[in-house]
């Protein structure tokens, strides 16, 4: 079965930067891409970027370029996502999700980062 | 950015009794390869969304049948025939025609 298992919670400092993982099973890897979606406390959901585990491409979110980078090891299966310069105001649950055509079929189970000084 | 909208931001329902949830987009969701990207997921009380319906009209595997998906376009209707207890939570529709893919504001949904 399709598992996405992201690294745990985070506690960062403004500034800091944070690199969540997201570690894939139960399908071929470089046959689709993953997604990073966060969510604020309670707030709603908001797409961050997405990268191709074929060939590495990137999407980003024009608000989170220059801060964000995601990439792909393919030998582990595994997606990650970087945000640096981090605000207040990225605190949030970080998700990853299976995603070929914005069809994010398959989703992580969050991760929560806090940004605090 | 293409803006989506959706209303009502929430919905009281009995069990039962049906439900619809309307998304409307602010540019056409239809693209040349003559898909429509549109997109409905549900995010029940503290866990990770979950896919529901996939290209306006199509279930996800699993998805419970009295979930359907509808419209072209610009409007689109997520409608649920029969509500029950498990289907609280925060319904999101999605568009992914364009870059940066946008959500909804959401819709909770809870129970009588």
């Amino acid at each position: 079965q399709v598992q996405l298992v992201q690294s745990g919670a985070e506690v960062k400092k403004p500034g800091a930067s944070v690199k969540v993982s997201c570690k894939a099973s139960g399908y071929t890897f470089t046959s689709y891409g993953i997604s990073w979606v966060r969510q604020a406390p309670g707030q709603g959901l908001e797409w961050m970027g997405w990268i191709s585990a074929y060939n590495g491409n990137t999407n980003y979110a024009q608000k989170l370029q220059g801060r964000v980078t995601m990439t792909t090891d393919t030998s582990t299966s595994t997606a990650y996502m970087e945000l640096r310069s981090l605000r207040s105001d990225d605190t949030a649950v970080y998700y990853c999700a299976r995603s070929i055509y914005g069809d994010h079929d398959y989703w992580g189970q969050g991760t929560l980062v806090t940004v605090s000084s | 950015d293409i803006v989506m909208t959706q209303t009502p931001l929430s919905l009281s329902v009995t069990p039962g009794q049906p439900a619809s949830i309307s998304c409307k987009s602010s540019q056409s969701l239809l693209h040349s390869d003559g898909k429509t990207y549109l997109y409905w997921y549900l995010q029940k009380p503290g866990q990770s969304p979950q896919l529901l319906i996939y290209e306006v009209s199509n279930r996800f595997s699993g998805v419970p049948d009295r979930f359907s998906g509808s419209g072209s376009g610009t409007d689109f209707t997520l409608k649920i025939s029969r509500v029950e207890a498990e289907d609280v939570g925060v319904y999101y529709c999605m568009q992914s025609i364009q870059l940066p893919y946008t959500f909804g504001q959401g819709t909770k949904l809870e129970i009588k």
